[in-house]
C-alpha cells in the first residue's frame, strides 16, 4: 500500500524553532510537497522538493532525502498564526497527490 | 491570488437526498480535483478532471459523480445521501503547466446528513 506517516501533534513557543517529519512509502515518487491548513480553512500549498536536499522560504524550509524516502519541514521564528495543522504530499504520478495524516502545530506564547 | 469558489459551504439534509456541490475557478486551470476530509484527517482524492468532458475516480471509492463540461465548472453530486457521506468536500484546481504538488484549494463545503 501507500503511506504517509507524520506525527499527530507538535508543540511549542512563540520564536521556537519545529521540524515536522514526513516519512513515505509510495509506489511512485515525483516530488514531495507541503501544505498547511487552518482550521476551518483551505489547504494553501507551502513548499515543494523534486530533489533531495533544503529549500528555503522565508521562515519556512522543506528537506527531502529520497533514499531515505523521508522529508521534513522546519519552520523558524514561530509566530502564534503559524498554529495550523500541516500535511506532506507525494505525487506518485503526474497527476494525483497523496496526503499525509498531518501534524497539528500548537504554538503558545 | 486563486480564484476558487464552492457553494454552498455548509449543508444539511436528510438521508436520500441528492445533492450537487458546486465549484468554480476562473483561473482558467485545466486540472480540477475533488478530495473528502473529515476533521483532523488527511484529504482522500474522490474525483479528477484533465479538462472538458474528462473524469477520473480517484484514490477513495465514492459514491459521488462528477461532470466537467466547462473549463470553470466541477460540479459534484451525491444521488443518494447517507450519513456515511457526512464530511468536508474540497475542491482544488491546477495549472496544466505547474506540477500536480501545487493545488490551489476552494474554501470547501461541509456536509452533514442525518
Amino acid at each position: 500500500g501507500q503511506s504517509l506517516e507524520q506525527p499527530s501533534e507538535v508543540t511549542a513557543v512563540e520564536g521556537a524553532i519545529v521540524q515536522i517529519n514526513c516519512t513515505y512509502q509510495t509506489s511512485g515518487f515525483y516530488g514531495l510537497s507541503w501544505y498547511q491548513q487552518h482550521d476551518g480553512g483551505a489547504p494553501t500549498f507551502l513548499s515543494y522538493n523534486a530533489l533531495d536536499g533544503l529549500e528555503e522560504t522565508g521562515r519556512f524550509s522543506s528537506f527531502l532525502s529520497r533514499s531515505d524516502s523521508y522529508g521534513y519541514l522546519l519552520l523558524q521564528e514561530l509566530q502564534m498564526k503559524d498554529s495550523a495543522s500541516y500535511f506532506c504530499a507525494v505525487n506518485g504520478d503526474t497527476d494525483k497527490l497523496i496526503f499525509g495524516t498531518g501534524t497539528r502545530l500548537q504554538v503558545f506564547p | 491570488e486563486a480564484d476558487i469558489y464552492q457553494t454552498p459551504r455548509y449543508l444539511v439534509i436528510g438521508t436520500g437526498k441528492k445533492i450537487t456541490l458546486e465549484c468554480s475557478q476562473t483561473m482558467g486551470h485545466d486540472k480540477m480535483y475533488w478530495y473528502q476530509q473529515d476533521p483532523g484527517m488527511e484529504l482522500h482524492l474522490i474525483h479528477y478532471s484533465y479538462g472538458v468532458n474528462s473524469t477520473e475516480k480517484g484514490d477513495l471509492s465514492s459514491e459521488s459523480t462528477v461532470s466537467r463540461i466547462r473549463t470553470e465548472h466541477f460540479p459534484l453530486t451525491l444521488e443518494s445521501a447517507r450519513p456515511s457521506h457526512t464530511s468536508q468536500y474540497l475542491c482544488a484546481s491546477r495549472d496544466r503547466l505547474r506540477g500536480v504538488n501545487e493545488q490551489f484549494f476552494g474554501p470547501g463545503t461541509r456536509l452533514t446528513v442525518l
